[in-house]
């Protein structure tokens, strides 16, 4: 059973440095086949991939965020962060991690954590 | 990026009936669709992959069609545990990208 849970504040204020962990148990981050990343979703809307690597280094960064965004990955520890920086209201959201759709012998799956609402205000 | 729109954005119905809904891609992007449920304050969970495969532990209420540019999510027999949002996502092409969702709320 993969579990991903995100941590950080859930305070920023504006023009500060979002950063938010996501630490995952029952599966290696170390597994090149796996996409791991981070999704936002703004309140009552839709869904957006802020970005997503593997870990033979492939990395995605979603452009609208591109200058403020980094990934990154501690595979001793099994975990990986976001930071988002020069943060606005607009990045108010809640931010999920997780593994994505992966298939195996024909059968797909998925993996998220519980989200983790960050909310920017001064 | 490839745009994914879901139609109806809310959608009201009552226990038992029957409900359908849409998802357009902007492009071609073969049978690669999965479509989610999600209820406040939870991640969402997956329901189907591949456009029309059950994921294990779904209801079999629960099915998918379509290939291409236009799928479809349709619910037989609507449960109360069924209302939520639902969101469709492309894994075609890079960057993975989901619709705005669709609210199915109770008539």
């Amino acid at each position: 059973q993969v579990h991903l849970q995100e941590s950080g504040p859930g305070l920023v204020k504006p023009s500060q440095t979002l950063s938010l962990t996501c630490t995952v148990s029952g599966a290696s981050i170390n597994n090149g086949a796996y996409r791991w990343g981070w999704i936002r979703q703004h309140p009552g809307v839709g869904l957006e991939w802020i970005g997503y690597f593997y870990h033979n280094g492939a990395t995605y960064y979603n452009p609208s965020l591109k200058s403020r965004v980094s990934m990154s990955v501690d595979t001793a520890n099994n975990y990986f962060s976001l930071t988002l920086s020069s943060v606005t209201a607009a990045d108010t959201a809640v931010y999920f991690c997780a593994r994505g759709l992966y298939c195996a012998n024909g059968v797909c799956s998925d993996d998220w954590g519980q989200g983790a609402l960050v909310s920017v205000s001064s | 990026d490839i745009q994914m729109t879901q139609s109806p954005s809310t959608l009201s119905a009552s226990v038992g009936d029957s409900v359908t809904i849409t998802c357009r891609a902007s492009q071609s992007i073969s049978g690669w669709l999965a479509w989610y449920q999600q209820k406040p304050g939870k991640a969402p969970k997956l329901l189907i992959y591949k456009a029309s495969s059950l994921k294990s532990g779904v209801p079999s209420r629960f099915s998918g069609s379509g290939s291409g540019t236009d799928f479809s999510l349709t619910i037989s027999s609507l449960q109360p545990d069924d209302f939520a949002t639902y969101f469709c996502q492309q894994y075609d092409t890079d960057p993975w990208t989901f619709g705005q969702g669709t609210n199915v709320e109770v008539k």
